[in-house]
C-alpha cells in the first residue's frame, strides 16, 4: 500500500497562474481533506469531501476549488495563483464511522507563489 | 477564536529525560484527542489519542493525560530519545456537526539533545 500519495512535490508559480494539486489514496477511504501548514499556523483545513462526488468548505476555503470526481482522487485547485498562497499543502483521508477520526495524511507539497 | 492552543512554540529536554507537551482546548463538544508527530518534509503521522471518557492512554514511552475540568492535555514522553525532535501537533474532534473533522493546534517543536 503506497497510503496517501502527492503530486507534485514542489511547484513554484508565478502570480495569476492556475494549477492542480493531486491527492491520491489506495486504502479505501471515504474522507479526504486538504490543508495548508503555513509556519506559525500550524495545519488549517481548506476543503474536504466525506464521499465521492461531495465537497466541503474549510476554514480556509478561498482562492480555492476542489473536486472528487473518483474515490481515491482528490485534487486541490488554484484558478489564480496569489503569493498568499505559498505553504505547504497536506492530503488526508481517514475512514468513515471510527472515532478517534485518525487521518493519514500525505507527504506534502511544497507551494511557492512568486 | 482558537479552539486547540499549545502555548509553547518549542521545547528543548536531555536525552533520557521526560518531554512534557501541553494542549488546552476550549470546546467542551470535544470527544476526542489526537496527538500528531511530523518530522520536516513529511507529512504528520498519528502517534496516540484519548477519549475523552478516560483521562490516561498510554502507549509505550507515550502516555496522554486529559484533565477535562481544567480543558486541558498533556503528552508526555519517557525516556525522550534524539529521533523524538520533531513537531508535535495536538488536536481535537466532536462527533456533533463538524463530522470529526480534526482542530489542529500550532503545534510545539521538540528537541532531544543527546
Amino acid at each position: 500500500n503506497a497510503g496517501v500519495t502527492q503530486t507534485p512535490k514542489f511547484r513554484v508559480l508565478k502570480t495569476g497562474q492556475s494549477m492542480t494539486l493531486l491527492c491520491a489514496q489506495d486504502m479505501n477511504h471515504e474522507y479526504m481533506y486538504w490543508y495548508r501548514q503555513d509556519p506559525g499556523m500550524g495545519l488549517r483545513l481548506i476543503h474536504y469531501s466525506v464521499g465521492e462526488g461531495t465537497t466541503a468548505k474549510g476554514e480556509v476555503p478561498d482562492g480555492y476549488n476542489v473536486s472528487r470526481l473518483k474515490k481515491q482522487n482528490f485534487l486541490l485547485g488554484l484558478e489564480s495563483a496569489a503569493p498568499s498562497q505559498t505553504s505547504v499543502y497536506f492530503c488526508a483521508s481517514r475512514p468513515a464511522g471510527r472515532a478517534p477520526y485518525e487521518q493519514y495524511f500525505g507527504p506534502g507539497t511544497r507551494l511557492t507563489v512568486t | 477564536d482558537q479552539q486547540v492552543k499549545q502555548n509553547s512554540p518549542s521545547l528543548s529536554v536531555q536525552e533520557g529525560r521526560i518531554s512534557i507537551l501541553n494542549c488546552d482546548y476550549t470546546n467542551s463538544m470535544f470527544d476526542y484527542f489526537l496527538w500528531y508527530k511530523k518530522y520536516p518534509a513529511e507529512g504528520p503521522t498519528f502517534l496516540i489519542s484519548i477519549s475523552s471518557i478516560k483521562d490516561k492512554n498510554e502507549d509505550g514511552r507515550f502516555t496522554v493525560f486529559l484533565n477535562k475540568s481544567a480543558k486541558h492535555l498533556s503528552l508526555h514522553i519517557v525516556p525522550s530519545q534524539p529521533g523524538d525532535s520533531a513537531v508535535y501537533f495536538c488536536a481535537a474532534s466532536t462527533r456533533r456537526g463538524s463530522q470529526g473533522n480534526l482542530i489542529f493546534g500550532k503545534g510545539t517543536k521538540l528537541s532531544v539533545k543527546p
